[in-house]
């Protein structure tokens, strides 16, 4: 059966260094999703992107952050300068379209020292 | 705000029993889906009920959906240890992302 992968597991920044969080969504599924869990907190959305362009993107979504579908098969989350309050579970997700199952990938550990 | 919420926060049963947890939500939504997480680990989507359905079965799991009481619940048959996890209702209104509750953590006793 198809998998949302993501790459690396778990990756252990330095407070203010760039960080880029790799995702291969299922192949015919066209809305894809980052979504982040601070340890013993809620799943947070973060952004939803379809057709090559953000389709809505919360708070926590700013600047410092940006989204990515380089090619036809990998969807990145950039993280420019992280803090410590970044550090977190963060998980991809896709959907083949709106409104149906998102399917999600095991996450990526991401800690800020 | 649009999230849902479980109840209860914790649930600790005998292996063979069923487990009950329900969610609840504030506003209409598009559909509702519930997922198991594994301690540390991804999520595992386990169904979604449209709000023009009042219940789902898949295996040991069944899920209802009241829209007039903006509810929701989960019933887990005949638990099994490997059932231990927590469980997370997610809404989906009308734009499409998911607003996830803090979720029951699920303990199945041998």
């Amino acid at each position: 059966e198809p998998e949302v992968t993501q790459t690396p597991s778990h990756q252990v920044t330095q407070m203010g260094q760039e960080v880029i969080l790799r995702c291969v969504p299922i192949s015919n599924h066209l809305y894809f999703y980052w979504y982040r869990q601070i340890l013993g907190q809620k799943v947070e959305f973060l952004v939803s992107f379809y057709n090559n362009e953000i389709s809505e993107k919360s708070e926590i979504f700013d600047d410092q952050f940006s989204v990515e579908r380089p090619d036809g098969s990998n969807f990145t989350l950039k993280i420019r300068s992280t803090k410590l309050e970044d550090s977190a579970m963060y998980f991809c997700a896709s959907t083949p379209w709106a409104g149906d199952t998102q399917y999600f990938g095991p996450g990526t550990r991401l800690t800020v020292l | 705000s649009q999230q849902g919420e479980e109840d209860p926060q914790a649930l600790s049963i005998q292996e063979g029993e069923n487990a009950t947890m329900n969610c609840s939500y504030k506003t209409s939504i598009n559909n509702l889906q519930w997922y198991r997480q594994n301690s540390g680990r991804g999520l595992v989507h386990l169904i979604l009920i449209r709000s023009n359905e009042r219940e789902k079965h898949s295996g040991r799991l069944r899920v209802t959906l009241d829209t007039s009481k903006k509810s929701s619940s989960l019933l887990i048959t005949a638990s099994r240890a490997a059932d231990t996890a927590s469980y997370f209702c997610a809404t989906d209104r009308d734009d499409y992302k998911l607003s996830f509750g803090a979720g029951t953590t699920v303990t199945v006793r041998a």
